[in-house]
């Protein structure tokens, strides 16, 4: 299976500085139909995981832009500009391009 | 609005079965394939299964493989998730997903203790 690796493990920031977490996989995870499926959640406490980003960089519908994501290949990164107090929470990045679909343990987002 | 509604969790001793249901509205349920994801207590996100959006191929996790079985009734808008000879180690809140985790339900829980 694919493993994703984030980190950090936990991130510690005050409202208004950008950060960024990073997401290693052990294989490419460019597809042979020319996409990358990697995408980003974001599991606020007490809450269900929602979407982000999807294919490593498409904004998720009603996200707000402050998030982007990069990368390709291995290495990919989601940031957020600017963190707001309803950004604290757990990130994670999952990849479907190879089966089965697998998920990084999570970054845990929390106010400085 | 999309919404998607898990039921069926409990409390089941180890060995015994239970049959979760996810209930999806607001959206086409036959354009999608849909998946189950769990997250067992403290722990993070694990994708489960994935069923295509004709339910014609179906995917699992090894430790879940010969034990759980996904299905859809398309005509019911609904997603299923048998899980037979449950485990202790298969306690988790079961989330239901569209596509590739575009929604998600509230989650059901499932406890498996003697």
């Amino acid at each position: 299976d694919v493993v994703l690796t984030q980190t950090p493990s936990i991130l510690s920031a005050t409202i208004g500085q950008s950060v960024s977490i990073s997401c290693r996989s052990s294989q490419s995870l460019l597809d042979s139909d020319g996409n990358t499926y990697l995408y980003w959640f974001l599991q606020r406490p007490g809450q269900s995981p929602q979407r982000l980003i999807y294919l490593v960089s498409n904004l998720g519908s009603g996200v707000p832009n402050r998030f982007s994501g990069s990368g390709s290949g291995t290495d990919f990164t989601l940031k957020i500009s600017g963190v707001e107090a309803e950004d604290l929470g757990v990130y994670y990045c999952m990849q479907a391009t190879h089966a089965p679909d697998t998920f990084g343990a999570g970054t845990k987002l929390e106010l400085k | 609005e999309v919404q998607l509604v898990e039921s069926g969790g409990g409390l089941v001793q180890p060995g015994r079965s239970l049959k979760l249901s996810c209930a999806a509205s607001g959206f086409t349920f036959s354009n999608y394939y849909m998946a189950w994801v769990r997250q067992a207590p403290t722990k993070g996100l694990e994708w489960v299964a994935s069923i295509t959006n004709s339910g014609g191929s179906t995917y699992y996790r090894d430790s879940v493989k010969g034990r759980f079985t996904i299905s859809r009734d398309n005509a019911k808008s609904t997603l299923y998730l048998q899980m037979d000879s449950l485990r202790s180690e298969d306690t988790a809140t079961y989330y239901c997903t569209r596509g590739a985790g575009i929604g998600w339900g509230q989650g059901v829980m499932v406890t498996v203790s003697s």
